[in-house]
């Protein structure tokens, strides 16, 4: 079975201070790992996702996440926030072929203020 | 290029009911993801149709069923509706083979159950 927890259900940075997401999956075959954007009153946008090579991995508007095996984490970085970063963000993992349904953690909400 | 289309956008039923929920993949993929998000929570996973059998399954009852049809679309079914049932309702598509795990959501259904 596969799962991930994601540490903090709010998170508050200010505009231009770093922003760092947290999350830890487990599985038992070698995952595929995501991050997901979600905004008000719409679906899940898909920020990067981690399935083999680089562990460290690039995505849109600035972010990036590091594969750490021997942490078991998938952690969310980006070196400036925006105001318009605010919004929720869920980490993902899935297997592939028939396994690939993807199992989400229970979100984080991502406030930045001024 | 379409991406993942959902209808209706909002739904309002009352207990005991039943509903249709229908979805129109990205162009090119032929799988289609179901995934029940509730109020403050993660995503779901329902259910995964491809070449029009369901593939894998969730932990849902059985009142909720699905079909896809031969242009890949495809259409979530739930009975007898109960309040539990209100949630966003999120559609993904992928391609099945190297990249099934790249799953591109829809924006969803909101269903409220009254």
């Amino acid at each position: 079975a596969q799962s991930v927890t994601q540490l903090g259900s709010h998170v508050s940075v200010s505009e231009g201070a770093l922003v760092l997401l947290r999350c830890n999956y487990s599985s038992s075959v070698p995952p595929y790992l995501f991050w997901y954007v979600q905004y008000p009153n719409q679906g899940l946008q898909l920020l990067l996702k981690y399935t083999t090579g680089a562990t460290l991995v690039k995505g849109i508007n600035g972010f990036e996440a590091e594969f750490k095996k021997s942490e078991t984490s998938f952690h969310l970085t980006k070196p400036s926030a925006h105001m318009s970063d605010a919004a929720e963000y869920f980490c993902a993992v899935s297997g592939t072929g028939t396994a690939s349904k993807l199992t989400f953690g229970t979100g984080t909400r991502l406030q930045v203020t001024l | 290029d379409a991406g993942v289309t959902q209808s209706p956008t909002h739904l309002i039923k009352t207990r005991g009911q039943q509903v249709t929920l229908r979805c129109s993949p990205k162009s090119g993929h032929d799988t289609v993801s179901w995934y029940q998000q509730a109020l403050g929570q993660g995503p779901q996973f329902i259910f995964q149709y491809y070449e029009e059998e369901e593939r894998q399954r969730g932990n849902f009852p059985d009142r909720f069923s699905g079909h896809q049809f031969p242009n890949y679309s495809s259409e979530l079914n739930v009975n007898a509706l109960l309040l539990g049932d209100s949630a966003l309702y999120l559609c993904a598509s992928s391609l099945s083979g190297g990249l099934v795990y790249e799953q591109y959501f829809g924006p969803g259904t909101r269903l409220t159950v009254t």
